[in-house]
């Protein structure tokens, strides 16, 4: 089974503070991707990687960052999170040879207070 | 991305097939009819895709009609497990980064 883990479930941050979020998968696939889920808006993509140290901006980047240095490995920073940055994370990822097969894991409740 | 349409909610009976229909009619050549749910408070889940037979997978059958602008996603026995968003998705299979769209889906209420 493929398995799409996040470091936590939930998280509460204060504003301003520096935020980091943790996907690990374990199917070495190439692509990893980070949206977050807002009631009404449905997932926006933030940030997406296509392979080691490659990055592209998504829909909605401003705020955020990501690192992958190693394949089964994708952060997303929140360089000083704000109010407005209180949403559910959703990492995924998928292969290659079938980019639409996306496997997500199970979410971080972040709140900003 | 062509768009898609579902209706808003569904019932099924536990134990009955459930038959979820989308629409897709501007879906061009070289795109795919992608299913996913998300149950409650969950990460979605790919469940099949296709893209002019039909096909089944251990979870499900997508059937796609002849002309591609429409297709049903079945559930052969549903199971109160089976409540969630169902989400329909058209997108050529490799298109790069470009993110999935998820509409608003169909609310699916399996009951007892």
């Amino acid at each position: 089974d493929v398995k799409v883990t996040q470091s936590s479930r939930y998280l509460v941050k204060r504003t301003g503070e520096k935020v980091f979020l943790e996907c690990v998968q374990d199917m070495d696939h190439e692509n990893m991707f980070w949206y977050r889920q807002d009631p009404g808006l449905g997932l926006r993509l933030i940030y997406f990687s296509y392979d080691v140290k490659m990055k592209e901006k998504g829909d909605i980047p401003e705020g955020y960052s990501v690192s992958r240095e190693k394949k089964e490995r994708f952060s997303l920073i929140l360089e000083s999170a704000s109010t407005n940055q209180t949403s559910m994370y959703l990492c995924a990822s998928s292969s290659d040879r079938e980019m639409g097969e996306q496997y997500f894991g199970p979410g971080t409740r972040l709140t900003v207070t | 991305d062509a768009k898609t349409t579902q209706p808003p909610s569904m019932d099924c009976a536990e134990g009955r097939a459930a038959n979820l229909p989308c629409n897709h009619s501007t879906i061009s050549g070289n795109e795919y009819v992608y299913w996913y749910r998300q149950i409650h408070s969950q990460g979605p889940q790919y469940i099949i895709h296709g893209l002019k037979n039909n096909e089944t997978n251990e979870m499900a059958s997508l059937i796609i009609t002849e002309d591609r602008k429409s297709s049903t996603l079945i559930l052969p026995h549903a199971t109160l497990r089976d409540t969630a968003v169902y989400y329909c998705i058209v997108r050529a299979r490799n298109s790069g980064n470009t993110p999935l769209v998820f509409g608003k889906g169909t609310r699916l209420s399996v009951i007892a």
